[in-house]
């Protein structure tokens, strides 16, 4: 059973534009998320993290937001750049060894 | 700072061989997690070390999967014998378990297929 999921598996978005990725979990517990950005042939990379006390976090282009009583997390790039383009995973974790839950990956494709 | 290292990073071998992955956590990290990428499941946890011992190997797939971590620094994920369904990327991450809510770092994986 997956704790978390992300129900798309690709998105396509026009460079310039914004890229919302969504993700959904089940498991009441967690209380730290995180989305992490994979390029082809290399390791996840850390991205942005929420703590459940916040619904927001922002960092440059990238903002999370986090709505508790739905149980889901999105990521939003405004404005979406080529090099965007990555497959994105989003994780969650009930702090416990900082043990993570990870979805199934979106990939992301911004087009020129 | 060196980051997770993975070796080998490909790695092809035949139906019924061991096949030996390892990994070099960051230094001070005390979490060790190892997991599988296939295009139907996403990034599967297969086992975690804390302090180098091991905590959850639930996600081991069978007994033909064996993990170890003698000391803090190196850690190895074995296959034997090995099978085509093996065929996947094996991803290697730590984290400084001590402090609490610190993404994992990840190594660059080691692509395997078996013939």
């Amino acid at each position: 059973d997956q704790q978390v999921k992300q129900n798309s598996p690709s998105l396509s978005v026009q460079e310039g534009r914004i890229s919302i990725l969504n993700c959904d979990y089940t498991n009441s517990m967690f209380d730290y998320f995180l989305w992490y950005k994979k390029y082809p042939a290399e390791g996840p990379t850390f991205l942005i993290s929420i703590s459940s006390i916040k619904d927001k976090n922002e960092d440059g282009r990238f903002t999370v937001f986090l709505n508790k009583s739905a149980k889901h997390l999105s990521l939003h790039i405004v404005p979406s750049q080529p090099g965007d383009s990555a497959v994105y995973f989003c994780a969650a974790s009930a702090d416990n060894f900082n043990k993570f839950y990870f979805g199934s990956g979106t990939k992301l494709n911004v087009k020129p | 700072d060196a980051g997770v290292i993975q070796s080998p990073r490909h790695e092809v071998t035949e139906m019924g061989q061991e096949v030996t992955l390892r990994c070099k956590p960051i230094s001070g990290h005390n979490s060790l997690f190892w997991y599988r990428q296939t295009m139907m499941r996403g990034l599967e946890l297969l086992i975690y070390f804390n302090n180098n011992v091991p905590i959850d190997d639930s996600g081991m797939p069978e007994d033909r999967f064996s993990a170890k971590m003698p000391n803090a620094s190196f850690s190895t994920l074995k296959i034997q014998p090995s099978e085509p369904r093996d065929s996947a990327v094996y991803f290697c991450a730590s984290t400084d378990s001590g402090r609490s809510n610190q993404p994992q770092h990840f190594g660059d994986g080691t692509r395997l297929s078996i013939l």
